[in-house]
């Protein structure tokens, strides 16, 4: 069965510091795995994916996420947190199974303090 | 650059009222869905429509019926509303049928509230 776990709900960290949003996943097959961000009132837009190349993804305003097989999860980082930052994000897996095949997790809300 | 259009953005209805959420997408693409968003869960599909002409029941239908009428055009129904349907709506659109190999493109949302 597949699932995703984002192992926190809402993360804090101060403007200039690392960021670490978490996500673990279950999967039956080798699943492609996603990031989406959503700004207060908007809708999502992708951040970066991942669909078994590089296990290391770059994406979108300096964010990137590591794919560990070993450890089934797909964690967030970026360097350094921008105010602009503060949003909600969403790990999502995928498994090529016909088109009702996405499933998100239930998502971090990540505060920048000034 | 509109890419997917969502009408309307608010809403408020009794329950027991019907009203329908309107959505477009101007890239083409083949699939398209509807999400809700509720606190802490996550977004929950549905119905999606893997192209134009099919239409089928994702994770939460109950309660909604929906319309491809052409390749833009995604309509979500909601006969007699209830309380429980009180949520963020989410249309979505992605390039091909399975939406796992591509990217979703999301409108900005339809908060209705169900009294």
């Amino acid at each position: 069965a597949q699932s995703v776990t984002q192992l926190d709900s809402h993360v804090s960290v101060s403007e200039g510091t690392p960021v670490l949003l978490r996500c673990n996943y279950s999967s039956s097959y080798s699943p492609s795995l996603f990031w989406y961000v959503q700004h207060p009132n908007k809708g999502l837009q992708l951040l970066l994916k991942y669909t078994s190349a590089a296990t290391l993804v770059k994406g979108i305003n300096g964010f990137e996420a590591e794919f560990k097989k070993s450890e089934t999860s797909f964690h967030l980082t970026k360097p350094s947190a921008h105010m602009s930052d503060a949003a909600e994000y969403f790990c999502v897996v995928s498994e090529p199974t016909g088109a009702n095949n996405l499933f998100f997790g239930t998502g971090t809300r990540l505060t920048v303090i000034p | 650059n509109a890419g997917v259009t969502q009408t309307p953005k608010f809403q408020v209805l009794k329950t027991g009222q019907s009203m329908t959420l309107q959505c477009a997408q101007d890239m083409n693409h083949n699939s398209m869905y509807w999400y809700r968003q509720d606190p802490g869960m996550g977004l929950r599909l549905i119905y999606y429509s893997a192209s134009e002409g099919t239409t089928d029941k994702g994770e939460v239908p109950n309660g909604y019926n929906v319309s491809r009428l052409n390749k833009r055009e995604f309509s979500l129904r909601l006969e007699s509303a209830a309380p429980s349907q009180t949520s963020v709506y989410f249309c979505a659109s992605s390039v091909v049928q399975g939406a796992g190999f591509g990217e979703l493109f999301f409108g900005e949302g339809s908060r209705l509230t169900v009294l």
